[in-house]
């Protein structure tokens, strides 16, 4: 299994700034996402952070928006960036040790607020 | 692409009584398919997941899910209900695209459970 310590757990941000969310694993992953869970909805799958190169976005979502690194096996950081109150939502990483995704182990999220 | 579909946004059910959670999903390749739970306040948690061989699985918690090809169906089913079994449900299905293996998931289902 594998341990993964997210944070900030929460924060409250005004519009306009930029929040970087920290994801820590506690033994080598291959691979690691990034979802987000807005209010009374599901999990919808902002990106893929891929190790030592650029992360692959889903269809909606972009780099500039949501800057990912993961410089090594066992971290990655979403950065949510010129944020609006639409941005409001539980932001989770999410890892497997599985190519094939055969199970997700996922962090506690970052309840992200923007006024 | 794959998507899953899941009938209910809330189901109610007595302590006592069978729980059944629907789970349709579309897919071009052989499916994996899981079911994650989310109990109040905590993080996503796999349930069960069907990769390949027998079509019906047996997770925790006295939980059971059978593969159906034929109706593209997942359903997740419980003899009895527990009140501890009170979470959102989400019905989930791997997916192979350009950044590799991701996981997408149902719109969730949330079980209430009745004393």
């Amino acid at each position: 299994s594998a341990v993964i310590s997210q944070k900030p757990s929460r924060d409250i941000c005004q519009r306009g700034t930029s929040l970087t969310i920290q994801c820590q694993v506690d033994s080598q992953v291959t691979m690691m996402f990034w979802y987000r869970q807005q209010p009374g909805q599901s999990l919808t799958l902002i990106a893929t952070a891929n190790q030592g190169s650029e992360a692959t976005y889903e269809s909606g979502f972009v780099i500039d928006k949501f800057p990912i690194s993961r410089p090594n096996l066992t971290f990655s950081t979403l950065t949510v960036s010129n944020m609006s109150p639409e941005d409001s939502s539980i932001y989770l990483c999410s890892v497997t040790q599985s190519a094939s995704n055969e199970k997700l182990f996922f962090g506690s999220g970052t309840q992200l607020s923007v006024l | 692409a794959q998507s899953v579909t899941q009938l209910g946004s809330h189901v109610s059910v007595s302590e006592g009584a069978l729980v059944l959670l629907r789970c349709n999903y579309s897919s071009s390749v052989p499916p994996y398919l899981f079911w994650y739970v989310q109990y109040p306040n905590q993080g996503l948690q796999l349930l069960l997941k069907y990769t390949t061989g027998a079509t019906l699985v047996k997770g925790i918690n006295g939980f059971e899910a059978e593969f159906k090809k034929s109706e593209t169906s997942f359903h997740l089913t419980k003899p009895s209900a527990h009140m501890s079994d009170a979470a959102e449900y989400f019905c989930a299905v791997s997916d192979f695209g350009a950044g590799g293996f991701k996981t997408i998931f149902g719109a969730g289902t949330r079980l209430f459970v009745k004393a």
